[in-house]
């Protein structure tokens, strides 16, 4: 059973561009969640997903950041116009079910430089 | 708003030595608090979960304690090894959630040499 997979491990970006982030989350797990690690930071919650259902998106930037999981397919974080302050490292977790929920499981992250 | 505060930021220690990380919250109302391990360039691994009803959780050579009402926490690692050094991260889920949303630490950066 592969774990919580996300690519691309590392993206390069130079301002204005867009930036798609993938995560698929583990097999029998329906719900997603993304999370942002900016240097010398901690990881801070953006937002929670269940398939085709945004549950909380309280920890998104209002601008320029969107995420989705379709029925099919993985859940993509998508950021517009990026700029050098959205250089992070962006971690998915998934987990089988969403109330009462217990662990966690991480994917690796997708490191994202923005030139 | 939940803040999740770990102390020291950073430790080194020999090998062998018995070591405690230190996690501390601001809201007691808690669903659970979770341990993790963090390795430079890779994902994070859970390694104890404590419900917001229970003490303490062991695994292996770890063993976290949980106190609610004061809103501590202590991951307690026993005869350290070269092979644990990482950063270390205590999060909660609270804030009348029961989903995954974690509040995290800053996380206490462990070298154990040698």
């Amino acid at each position: 059973n592969a774990g919580v997979m996300q690519n691309p491990r590392h993206l390069v970006r130079r301002r204005g561009q867009e930036a798609r982030l993938r995560c698929s989350p583990m097999k029998g797990h329906s719900h997603v969640y993304w999370y942002r690690q900016l240097p010398e930071e901690g990881l801070k919650f953006m937002v929670y997903l269940q398939k085709e259902n945004i549950i909380d998106e309280s920890g998104m930037p209002k601008e320029r950041f969107s995420a989705e999981f379709p029925k099919e397919g993985p859940s993509i974080l998508r950021i517009q116009q990026v700029v050098r302050g959205d250089s992070a490292a962006y971690f998915c977790a998934s987990s089988p079910r969403g109330q009462g929920v217990e662990k966690l499981f991480f994917g690796s992250g997708t490191q994202l430089s923005v030139l | 708003k939940q803040e999740v505060t770990q102390i020291p930021a950073a430790l080194s220690v020999p090998e062998g030595e018995n070591l405690v990380l230190n996690c501390s919250f601001t809201d007691s109302a808690i669903y659970n608090l979770q341990w993790f391990r963090q390795d430079p360039g890779k994902g994070l691994t859970s390694l104890l979960l404590i419900q917001s009803s229970q003490r303490e959780q062991t695994s292996g050579r770890l063993n976290a304690s949980l106190d609610k009402s004061s809103g501590r926490s202590t991951l307690y690692i026993a005869a350290s090894q070269p092979g644990d050094s990482a950063t270390y991260l205590c999060a909660v889920i609270g804030g009348g959630t029961s989903y995954g949303k974690l509040t995290f630490g800053q996380g206490t950066i462990l070298t154990v040499h040698p």
